[in-house]
């Protein structure tokens, strides 16, 4: 069975210093690995995802994340944090589809407060 | 292009009572999901539909149902409302582009949902 964990619910980061929100994650073979963004009461909204190729994933609205195979880890990270980035992280995994899996699994989300 | 809508925004039931919340979508993807979000659980797939026709269950599918008629419509269904589903759902789309790739899932805006 799939499952992701996201260690922290909470995360604050001052403005303009580097952030790191830490999602691991565990699935049979090769992962499948997104992130996603929820700011008050919307819906969540993609940011990245790490299919295969690169360990350092770039997406939306300066984040990026690294993949680290070794440690099963997926941690989303921006170098310059700005008040708007404040809001509820979500990890996802899903296998491979090569095993007929098609649901994603959520973690339980990490709030990210940047403070002024 | 509207995305992924529903309807309603919001809903107040009282135990016992059956509803339907609408899903569509305007971007001709296969498939579609139903999601539930409760404070400090992520979201949790209810159901689940690959094509026109079909469902699957998620992880969460007792106390709900699903049908997928149309291919932009997935509707999910409470025939006897409970407290414990009150909650917040999510649906949500992607497009297949087959057992080799995997794209992201578009989600809407919510139903709050508050089952006395």
């Amino acid at each position: 069975a799939q499952s992701v964990a996201q260690p922290e619910d909470q995360v604050n980061v001052a403005e303009g210093n580097p952030l790191t929100v830490k999602c691991t994650y565990s699935v049979s073979g090769n992962p499948y690995l997104f992130w996603y963004v929820q700011y008050p009461n919307r819906g969540l909204q993609f940011l990245l995802k790490y299919i295969t190729g690169d360990n350092l994933v770039k997406g939306s609205y300066g984040f990026e994340a690294e993949f680290n195979k070794s440690q099963t880890s997926f941690h989303l990270k921006k170098p310059s944090a700005l008040v708007s980035d404040s809001a509820l992280y979500f990890c996802a995994v899903r296998e491979d589809p090569l095993f007929g899996n098609e649901k994603l699994t959520f973690g339980t989300g990490t709030r990210l407060t940047i403070i002024p | 292009n509207a995305g992924v809508t529903q309807t309603p925004k919001f809903r107040v039931l009282k135990t016992g009572q059956s509803m339907t919340l609408l899903c569509a979508q305007d971007m001709n993807h296969e498939y579609m999901y139903w999601y539930r979000q409760d404070p400090g659980m992520g979201l949790r797939l209810i159901h689940y539909s690959v094509g026109e026709g079909t469902t699957a269950k998620g992880e969460v599918p007792d106390g709900y149902n699903v049908s997928r008629l149309k291919k932009q419509n997935f509707l999910l269904g409470l025939e006897s409302a409970a407290p414990s589903q009150t909650s917040v759902y999510f649906c949500a789309s992607s497009y297949s582009g087959g057992r080799s790739s995997y794209n992201e899932q578009f989600f809407g805006p919510g139903t709050r949902l508050t089952v006395l």
